[in-house]
């Protein structure tokens, strides 16, 4: 019963370095999401996916990139690491909306420093 | 621009009693709010959600009420347990739209 899985749990990258944060779930949800959040503050989407081949932008999505090539994994990029993106990242996915939304399901998050 | 808000960081309650945490929007547009609850080092996971066609809703000892006049709902928790210590996060949405606008969250403590 896996769920949401989400690696690594931590991460230190220098500035500049690149990396991927990975998830995959097997609930065989259609919708998935990239969340940061900053200590103190609430979660912020950062990109999120409809279904495999099909991504948007999110309410914080500069510095990131997405891909979707299958159902259950949507990896998050960084390209260019900066200190403002030390923060952790929460992956989470969900049904479609029908008659009302669907709730998300979380991973356990990615906690990422960048120094 | 904080569309969810939640007011306090944090809420001390006896054991037994009533836990309640409030939540403000300003998004009139937002008609479907959810509650997380998140544990250290876990991921958040829902708790409960109301739709604005209605102004209460209950499962078990979780009750979120809602009031669309002030933009304004609170979760109640009664009894409180030790085991409801917590972050707890308000989230706001609209129907047919699955993405959350989250609150900074409330950390609620259960003394015994």
């Amino acid at each position: 019963n896996a769920g949401v899985t989400q690696t690594p749990k931590f991460r230190i990258l220098k500035i500049g370095q690149s990396m991927t944060l990975q998830c995959t779930q097997d609930m065989n949800h259609n919708y998935m999401y990239w969340y940061r959040q900053d200590p103190g503050m609430g979660l912020k989407l950062i990109y999120y996916s409809v279904g495999a081949g099909i991504t948007d932008k999110g309410e914080v999505p500069n510095g990131y990139n997405v891909s979707r090539s299958t159902t259950e994994d949507f990896p998050l990029r960084l390209e260019l690491a900066a200190p403002s993106q030390t923060s952790v990242y929460f992956c989470a996915s969900s049904y479609p909306p029908g008659v009302s939304n669907q709730p998300q399901h979380f991973g356990d998050g990615t906690r990422l420093s960048i120094l | 621009d904080q569309q969810v808000k939640q007011n306090s960081p944090s809420l001390s309650v006896q054991e037994g009693r009533i836990s309640i945490l409030n939540c403000d929007y300003t998004n009139s547009m937002f008609d479907y709010f959810l509650w997380y609850k998140k544990y250290p080092a876990e991921g958040p996971t829902f708790l409960i959600s109301i739709s604005s066609i209605k102004d209460k809703n209950e499962d078990g000892r979780f009750t979120v009420f809602l009031n669309k006049s002030a933009k304004h709902l609170s979760l109640h928790i009664v009894p409180s347990q030790p085991g409801d210590s917590a972050v707890y996060f308000c989230a706001a949405s609209i129907q047919g739209a699955q993405k959350l606008v989250f609150g900074q969250g409330t950390r609620l403590t259960i003394n015994p």
